[in-house]
């Protein structure tokens, strides 16, 4: 069965340093992977998403990137953390067929930036 | 412009009742695909159902029933006889075929079920 990784859980960075969220799936290949943020309150927003190996879409433009170097790896990174980019980063997963696209979630990254 | 409306921000329901979670979207395109997620407060977004634009079929799944109309573009959610374990945040999510298949979320309905 597939399994998607998130970590770290928790994290607390300052302004300024650097991030690194990992994400990794398990039992599938070739997958469509996806970041997402939800900030303050409720709202979930697409960061990036990949539709193959070194295939990265962004969706909103910020200090945030993301990298797929391996086929079942998906990073996020910021050279410099803002205040703003805190918040619960959401790592999620689909099968690359059109025909069943239904996203699996990870647990899920809390970021506080002080 | 938001795609997906949940003009629902909370709602309070005793347990038993049945409760309603309103969604409405917005597309162009003709093959497209609706979700509900349930959010515990552990954080992870749970998947509750997916829908097709091509299948209008009314869905239930014991206490869950999914109302989709193409003619007014909603797709609503139906929880029956509610528990205090529905207690959560429901997100509604559009995805269509022009963006890889990402979900684009409603802002989501934070359901509290009290005993």
């Amino acid at each position: 069965s597939q399994t998607i990784h998130q970590w770290p859980a928790t994290l607390v960075q300052p302004v300024g340093s650097p991030l690194s969220l990992e994400c990794t799936v398990e039992g599938t290949s070739n997958p469509n992977l996806y970041w997402y943020r939800q900030a303050a309150g409720r709202g979930l927003q697409l960061l990036f998403y990949s539709v193959g190996i070194g295939q990265i879409s962004s969706e909103v433009p910020q200090n945030l990137s993301a990298s797929r170097p391996q086929d079942r790896q998906f990073i996020l990174s910021s050279k410099k953390l803002l205040l703003s980019d805190s918040g619960f980063y959401l790592c999620a997963w689909s099968v690359s067929r059109i025909a069943k696209n239904i996203q699996y979630f990870g647990a899920g990254t809390r970021l506080s930036v002080l | 412009a938001q795609k997906v409306t949940q003009a629902q921000t909370e709602i309070s329901v005793v347990e038993k009742e049945d409760v309603t979670l309103d969604c409405v979207y917005e597309t162009r395109d003709t093959t497209y695909y609706l979700f509900w997620y349930k959010q515990p407060p552990s954080g992870e977004l749970v998947f509750l159902i997916r829908r097709n634009s091509f299948d209008e079929q009314n869905e239930i799944s014991g206490r869950y029933s999914w109302n989709f109309q193409k003619s007014t573009s909603s797709f609503n959610f139906t929880i029956t006889a509610s528990q205090v374990v529905d207690s959560a945040v429901y997100f509604c999510a559009l995805s269509e075929s022009n963006s890889g298949y990402a979900l684009n979320f409603g802002k989501g309905t934070s359901l509290l079920v009290t005993p």
